[in-house]
């Protein structure tokens, strides 16, 4: 199993631009939560996804929207991207109402 | 809302010499307390949660509801144990973690 992974590595992209973002679970995991981590930041909650649905949000715009598909894997899309938006994004599986949460590598995306 | 305090950006230590991080936390609740640690090129990962009460890589953590902590303790720090550590609290019945803006520790050897 090679855990959580997300695609792509790295992302450059421009200020009003879009961007997606992927997440695959942990095998046997259901439920995925995305977290933003600016630099020299700890992570900061999103969203948490579980049976398709939204099921959490944090203090995030509606810039930032997600999916979660039926096999669990997930997408973060953020419009009208800001400069501000610059960080690295991590991607987080657990089963549904269990505590750990094992983290992916991370998006860095970079808003020019 | 909750919130995770960690005071210390940097820590430097001596190898062999004890390690302590401090974690302050608002929450009024019973929150769920946990240190995930960061080393150099890998993911953030799970370090321990106070409710399992172990002790991981020599590294013990305790719950002090009185004083709002959960502050990290290693008695001997090693080289390997140079990485980036948070701190975080998820409330009772959400699974949404709240971290801290974690510790840099770097011992020296």
């Amino acid at each position: 199993d090679a855990g959580v992974t997300q695609s792509p590595t790295h992302l450059i992209k421009t200020r009003g631009q879009q961007v997606t973002l992927r997440c695959s679970p942990k095998s046997g995991h259901d439920t995925v939560s995305w977290y933003q981590q600016a630099l020299g930041q700890g992570p900061q909650f999103i969203f948490q996804y579980y049976e398709e649905e939204e099921r959490q949000r944090g203090n995030f715009p509606d810039r930032f929207s997600g999916h979660q598909f039926p096999n669990y894997s997930s997408e973060l899309n953020v419009n009208a991207l800001l400069l501000g938006d610059s960080a690295l994004y991590l991607c987080a599986s657990s089963p549904w109402a269990q505590e750990t949460q094992y983290f992916g590598p991370g998006t860095r995306l970079l808003v020019l | 809302a909750q919130r995770v305090t960690q005071p210390e950006k940097l820590l430097s230590v001596f190898k062999g010499a004890p390690v302590e991080l401090k974690c302050n936390y608002s929450y009024s609740g019973s929150p769920e307390l946990f240190w995930y640690v960061q080393y150099s090129r890998q993911r953030l990962q799970l370090l321990l949660r106070h409710i399992s009460r172990e002790s991981i890589k020599g590294f013990t953590a305790d719950l002090n509801k009185g004083e709002t902590s959960f502050h990290l303790k290693k008695p001997f720090a090693q080289e390997e144990d140079s990485a980036m550590y948070y701190c975080a609290l998820m409330r009772n019945g959400n699974n949404r973690l709240a971290f801290g803006k974690g510790n840099q520790v770097v011992v020296i050897p």
